[in-house]
């Protein structure tokens, strides 16, 4: 079955770079999705990538997506104290709207 | 644009009582989905739907009914609530872009207590 981790937490200092990361297992994915989550508030859609591509870049969001290895991460750059949230990865497989799962979620803390 | 709505925003329930947790998009979006978060696990999907009148089962949808009489409104009924049910919920909207993205936007949540 579709199974996609990420690590709990990341702390970063402002201005730095953050990554996260994030593992899937179904070979058979199509699309994946980064969402964040600020506290007490519903999902946000921040990037996605086919999964024929290897990189995408969105002003300060940069994804990198190693098919061979089913790694995906999602690299912040210039982290703001805006930026902290839960951000969550997630996979669509083949087969229709309902095929998608979501990772456990990353807290980034942002230090001033 | 109102997005997706959801109410209410907290609510806590004695075990066995029923209630129904509302959802709307004024988007016109086709595709609709409930989700619930739970602290370590990512969302689980409950139930969806793909049109007015179309719904089927997701992942975890014992305890939960749902209907789709509009394509704007997508409640979700606990029939007897449990302990177990102690979560937040989310309910999403989606439409398909050419190559079946199916980017969802997200309602700001509805916590629930069952005690």
């Amino acid at each position: 079955g579709e199974d996609v981790e990420q690590s709990l937490f990341l702390s970063v200092r402002e201005g730095d770079s953050s990554v996260i990361n994030c593992t899937y297992t179904d070979s058979s994915s199509t699309y994946l999705y980064w969402y964040k989550q600020e506290p007490g508030a519903g999902l946000q859609l921040l990037t996605y990538i086919f999964s024929n591509m290897d990189m995408k870049q969105d002003q300060r969001l940069t994804v990198l997506l190693n098919k061979k290895d089913k790694h995906l991460s999602l690299r912040i750059a210039d982290t703001q104290t805006g930026d902290s949230a839960i951000y969550f990865c997630a996979e669509r497989i083949y087969g229709g709207y309902q095929k998608v799962t979501f990772g456990t979620g990353t807290k980034l803390q942002v230090i001033p | 644009n109102a997005g997706v709505t959801q109410t209410p925003k907290f609510q806590v329930l004695k075990t066995g009582q029923s209630m129904t947790l509302q959802c709307a998009q004024d988007m016109n979006h086709e595709y609709m989905s409930w989700y619930r978060q739970d602290p370590g696990m990512g969302l689980r999907l409950i139930h969806y739907s793909v049109g007015a009148g179309i719904t089927d089962q997701g992942e975890v949808p014992n305890g939960y009914n749902v209907s789709r009489s509009t394509t704007e409104d997508f409640p979700l009924r606990l029939l007897s609530a449990a302990p177990s049910q102690t979560s937040v919920y989310f309910c999403a909207s989606s439409y398909s872009r050419t190559g079946g993205t199916y980017e969802q936007y997200f309602g700001p949540g509805t916590r629930l207590t069952v005690t």
